[in-house]
């Protein structure tokens, strides 16, 4: 099965640092590539996505970069606020195959101000 | 955007006892729903994927005798925890899939469920 590997686990950046997060996986067929935000006891939350036609995509000071042959992706914040700070999740799935999500182990993002 | 609810929000119970969480997406159909478990400062992991009229598809490690699923409509799947125990006590989150005409996000989630076992 699809195997997701995350890092780094923690990362404490200074408000208005960049602050960069990276996910492997294992199965060639995967095709969406969605980043969720988890704030403590609440549910996911989708911040950006990406399917495999496309190599970045960008909002705002969120961005996301796709290396389809590598098989990894980033995610990458600009101009860090403290309000940035939560658990943060890449997932994998084959996107409209109807699979689930599978999740990266998350990274504890810290941003101090 | 498409809202997924989740009932209860949390529950306590009695070691034994079974315990039903319902999801329901409130304004699509959704074929698929997907349950998630996840332990304090983990990660989601996933249980099992409900298709509306069928059995559900459990993950390997997965009890499907304990964690029952059942996927009546296109608007509601329920799982219940029978004879649950104090290592079941977790956070378990649902999600939706997607119509294809929907923008945004894939799936859908519902804002989770605190189960505690005493």
């Amino acid at each position: 099965g699809e195997n997701v590997e995350q890092h780094p686990s923690t990362l404490s950046v200074q408000e208005g640092d960049s602050a960069v997060i990276k996910c492997t996986y294992s199965d060639s067929a995967s095709n969406y590539f969605p980043w969720y935000k988890q704030e403590l006891g609440k549910r996911p939350q989708l911040i950006i996505d990406i399917r495999s036609n496309v190599g970045e995509k960008k909002d705002q000071r969120i961005a996301v970069t796709l290396n389809k042959t590598a098989k990894h992706f980033s995610l990458h914040i600009t101009e860090t606020q403290p309000e940035d700070s939560a658990v943060y999740f890449c997932a994998v799935s084959e996107g409209q195959a109807g699979t689930a999500l599978i999740f990266g182990k998350g990274t504890t993002l810290s941003v101090s101000s | 955007g498409a809202v997924v609810s989740q009932h209860p929000s949390w529950v306590i119970c009695k070691s034994g006892t079974s315990v039903k969480i319902e999801c329901r997406s409130l304004d699509f159909q959704a074929t698929t729903m997907f349950w998630y478990r996840q332990f304090p400062k983990q990660s989601l992991m996933l249980m099992a994927t409900s298709n509306e009229g069928s059995k559900a598809t459990y993950e390997q490690g997965v009890e499907k005798d304990k964690f029952l699923i059942n996927h009546a409509s296109l608007t509601l799947s329920t799982l219940t925890v029978t004879s649950a125990h104090p290592e079941d006590s977790s956070f378990y989150i649902c999600s939706a899939l997607a119509p294809l005409l929907l923008a945004g996000a894939e799936q859908f989630f519902g804002p989770g469920t605190r189960l505690t076992v005493l």
